[in-house]
């Protein structure tokens, strides 16, 4: 049980253009997720909290407007980087507290822009 | 300053030998996980530990808690080539439920 899907699992796309990722908790309702963000060789790094219904609260410099959270719903949250640049490639992945039991984590998504 | 300190950063063993990682927190520790990733890959959930003193094994793998220390430890034994991979421990330093907070993860290589 508590399983967090995430898609894609790995998107290349072009300069300038966005991309969205999807996190989807299959047998749970997770009011709370977390989007972290992977450099080479670098431990994960918080980049914002989301909040069913509610806007995300992101981490310090971590641009929003580039990369836009959606929580609408108690199964799906979503990250959408924005006009994406080649630094912005990285692997990103999700994650859902479940209060009594921990965190479950997506598979990941690795970004490549070119 | 890192709020989860990590140490070593990486560590080269040779097959059947013993290690540990450590994991030191700079706040009160009101969870300790530790993950097990392959790098660009998902994270595999290992141990979580809730309070002081306990600890936990699984195979040859047994972490510890030390509340008053804010550090926890895991051990493996007789390390194989199947324990090689970058581990994490991962705190949540708020409170339970939390966001989790990462070290910056331990490269663990062992040869055969």
């Amino acid at each position: 049980g508590a399983v967090v899907s995430q898609h894609p699992s790995w998107v290349i796309c072009k300069s300038g253009t966005s991309v969205k990722i999807e996190c989807r908790s299959l047998d749970f309702q997770a009011t709370t997720m977390f989007w972290y963000r992977q450099f080479p060789k670098q431990s994960l790094m918080l980049m914002a909290t989301s909040n069913e219904g509610s806007k995300a609260t992101y981490e310090q410099g971590v641009e929003k407007d580039k990369f836009l959270i959606n929580h609408a719903s108690l199964t799906l949250s979503t990250l959408t980087v924005t006009s994406a640049h080649p630094e912005d490639s990285s692997f990103y992945i999700c994650s859902a507290s479940i209060r009594g039991v921990g965190y479950t984590f997506g598979s990941g998504t690795r970004l490549t822009v070119v | 300053s890192q709020e989860l300190e990590q140490s070593p950063q990486s560590l080269i063993v040779q097959e059947g030998k013993n290690l540990t990682i450590n994991c030191t927190s700079s706040k009160t520790l009101y969870g300790l996980y530790w993950y097990k990733q392959k790098y660009g890959e998902g994270l595999i959930f290992l141990m979580m530990l809730q309070k002081g003193g306990e600890e936990k094994s699984h195979e040859k793998i047994t972490a510890k808690l030390d509340e008053k220390k804010q550090q926890s430890s895991l051990h493996i034994t007789a390390s194989q080539p199947s324990h090689a991979g970058i581990y994490l421990c991962g705190a949540a330093l708020g409170g339970s439920n939390y966001k989790l907070t990462f070290g910056k993860g331990t490269l663990l290589t062992v040869n055969p």
